[in-house]
C-alpha cells in the first residue's frame, strides 16, 4: 500500500510568522511531488511542484524534499489570514501511471 | 493558463436518476483526464483515470457501469452517474493533464451532487 502521510492539524500560527506543513511518502522510487491548497469547500488549488532534492521557493512558499528520508514540506513565509485552508501533499508513485496520490491534508490557520 | 472547468457547478436530483457532469479544459489540450470523489471532511479519492479516445481505467470499487466516463477529445470528459442514490452524493472533482505538463494536474472547480 503506497501512502502519503499528513498531520490533519489544526496546525495555528500569528499572522507573519512562518508556516511548517510536512509530509512524508512511503515509496522510496516516487519522483512528482505537489502541494495543493484547498479552501472549505472549493476544489484543490495548485501551488508548486519539485521534482530534485532541495529547496524550490515561488514567492511566500517553499518547498523541500529530501528523497533519501522520504520527505516533503512546505514552508510559507510571512503567513497571512487567507492563507488558512487545508494544505495537501500529493506524489506520484513508480508504476503509478501519472496518478496522484494524496494525504489527508493539514489544516492550517493563521490567526490575527 | 491551464484553466479547467466543470459543469455544472451544484445539482439537486431525486434518486434514480442520472447526472452527467462535464469537464473542459480551456486553455490547453489534456491528454489525461482524472475524476475524483471527496465526502465531507475526507481527503480526494481518484475514480478513475480517462484518456482521450480509450475507455477509462477505473480504481478498485469503482463501478464502472455506474460512473460512466467519456473522453471524446483533448478538451472534454464526462462523469455520468447512472441510477443516483443518496449515498452517491459528494463533491465530484476533475482534473486535467497537458501534452508537456509532466504529472502535474490542474483541478476543476468541482460539483457538488445532491441526491435526495
Amino acid at each position: 500500500q503506497k501512502e502519503v502521510e499528513q498531520n490533519s492539524g489544526p496546525l495555528s500560527v500569528p499572522e507573519g510568522a512562518i508556516a511548517s506543513l510536512n509530509c512524508t511518502y512511503s515509496d522510496r522510487g516516487s519522483q512528482s511531488f505537489f502541494w495543493y491548497r484547498q479552501y472549505s469547500g472549493k476544489s484543490p488549488e495548485l501551488i508548486m511542484f519539485i521534482y530534485s532534492n532541495g529547496d524550490k521557493e515561488d514567492g511566500r512558499f517553499t518547498a523541500q524534499l529530501n528523497k533519501a528520508s522520504q520527505y516533503v514540506s512546505l514552508l510559507i513565509r510571512d503567513s497571512q489570514p487567507s492563507d488558512s485552508a487545508t494544505y495537501l501533499c500529493a506524489v506520484t508513485f513508480t508504476g503509478g501511471g501519472n496518478k496522484l496520490t494524496f494525504g489527508t491534508g493539514t489544516q492550517l490557520k493563521v490567526e490575527l | 493558463g491551464a484553466v479547467v472547468s466543470q459543469h455544472p457547478s451544484w445539482v439537486i436530483c431525486k434518486s434514480g436518476t442520472s447526472v452527467k457532469i462535464e469537464c473542459r479544459s480551456l486553455d490547453f489540450q489534456a491528454t489525461t483526464m482524472f475524476w475524483y470523489r471527496q465526502f465531507p471532511k475526507q481527503s480526494l479519492m481518484l475514480m478513475a483515470t480517462s484518456n482521450e479516445g480509450s475507455k477509462a481505467t477505473y480504481e478498485q470499487g469503482v463501478e464502472k457501469d455506474k460512473f460512466l466516463i467519456n473522453h471524446a477529445s483533448l478538451t472534454l470528459s464526462t462523469l455520468t452517474v447512472t441510477s443516483a442514490h443518496p449515498e452517491d452524493s459528494s463533491f465530484y472533482i476533475c482534473s486535467a493533464r497537458g501534452l508537456a505538463g509532466a504529472d502535474t494536474q490542474y483541478f476543476g472547480p468541482g460539483t457538488r451532487l445532491t441526491v435526495l
